[in-house]
C-alpha cells in the first residue's frame, strides 16, 4: 500500500498570506495525485486532479505541482473561506490511498 | 445537476451487518465508477471500496476485505456497499463519491454526497 504522509499536520497563517502543503508518496504515483478540501460537517470537495489540474469551479489561487513521490498545493493568498483541512489522494495502485490531512487555520 | 444522496446508516452490534445505499441523479450512472470513502469522528478520510461503471470489477482496502461487500444497480441508479461482521472500528460517516474520469475505475472523485452515519456499539 502506497502511504502518503502529508506536512505540516497544522498550518496557522493570516488571511491574504500564501499557503504551502506538501504531500509525499512512499513511491512514485507519477502524476496520479489529487488534492481535497474539508470544512466542518461538510464532504470532501475536489481541488486539484492529476497533480496540477484545477477542478471545475476552483478558483486560480489554488495550484497543484509535482510528480512521482512529491507534490505540492499551494493557496497564492489566502481567503476566510480557505480555512480548513486539505487531504490528498493517489490513485496510482490499488487500493487508493489518502494522506492524513493538512489543518490550515487562522494565525 | 449531480446529485448523491445516501441512506442506510444506523446503530448495529459488533458482528452485525449494514447496507448502506447511495442514489445518483444527473449523470450517465453506468459510464462512472464509484466509490465508498468513511471518516471516523474526528479523524481523516479513508478510502473503502471502488466498482467500475460495468460493475465487473470491485475493489476494497485490506481492513474490509471479506466483510464488505459493494455492488451497483444500474437500472436503478444505486451504489450500494453491503457491511458484514462489522466491529467498533467501523464506525464512520461513509461517503459515496463519483469519480471523475469516465471509464476510469480510478479516478479521482468530483462529486459526494453528505455521507450516512455508521455506528457500531453494543
Amino acid at each position: 500500500e502506497i502511504v502518503l504522509t502529508q506536512s505540516p499536520a497544522t498550518l496557522s497563517l493570516s488571511p491574504g498570506e500564501r499557503a504551502t502543503l506538501s504531500c509525499r508518496a512512499s513511491q512514485s504515483v507519477s502524476s496520479y495525485l489529487a488534492w481535497y478540501q474539508q470544512k466542518p460537517g461538510q464532504a470532501p470537495r475536489l481541488l486539484i486532479y492529476d497533480a496540477s489540474n484545477r477542478a471545475t469551479g476552483i478558483p486560480a489561487r489554488f495550484s497543484g505541482s509535482g510528480s512521482g513521490t512529491d507534490f505540492t498545493l499551494t493557496i497564492s493568498s489566502l481567503e476566510p473561506e480557505d480555512f480548513a483541512v486539505y487531504y490528498c489522494q493517489q490513485r496510482s495502485n490499488w487500493p487508493q490511498t489518502f494522506g492524513q490531512g493538512t489543518r490550515l487555520e487562522i494565525k | 445537476e449531480v446529485q448523491l444522496l445516501e441512506s442506510g446508516g444506523g446503530l448495529v452490534q459488533p458482528g452485525g451487518s449494514l447496507r448502506v445505499s447511495c442514489a445518483v441523479s444527473g449523470f450517465t450512472f453506468t459510464s462512472y465508477a464509484m466509490n465508498w470513502v468513511r471518516q471516523a469522528p474526528g479523524k481523516g478520510l479513508e478510502w473503502v471500496s471502488a466498482i467500475s461503471g460495468s460493475g465487473d470489477s470491485t475493489y476494497y482496502t485490506d481492513s474490509v476485505k471479506g466483510r464488505f461487500t459493494i455492488s451497483r444497480d444500474n437500472s436503478k441508479n444505486t451504489l450500494y456497499l453491503q457491511m458484514n461482521s462489522l466491529r467498533a472500528e467501523d464506525t464512520a460517516v461513509y461517503y459515496c463519491a463519483k469519480v471523475k474520469q469516465m471509464y476510469d475505475s480510478s479516478g479521482s472523485l468530483d462529486y459526494w454526497g453528505q455521507g450516512t452515519l455508521v455506528t457500531v456499539s453494543s
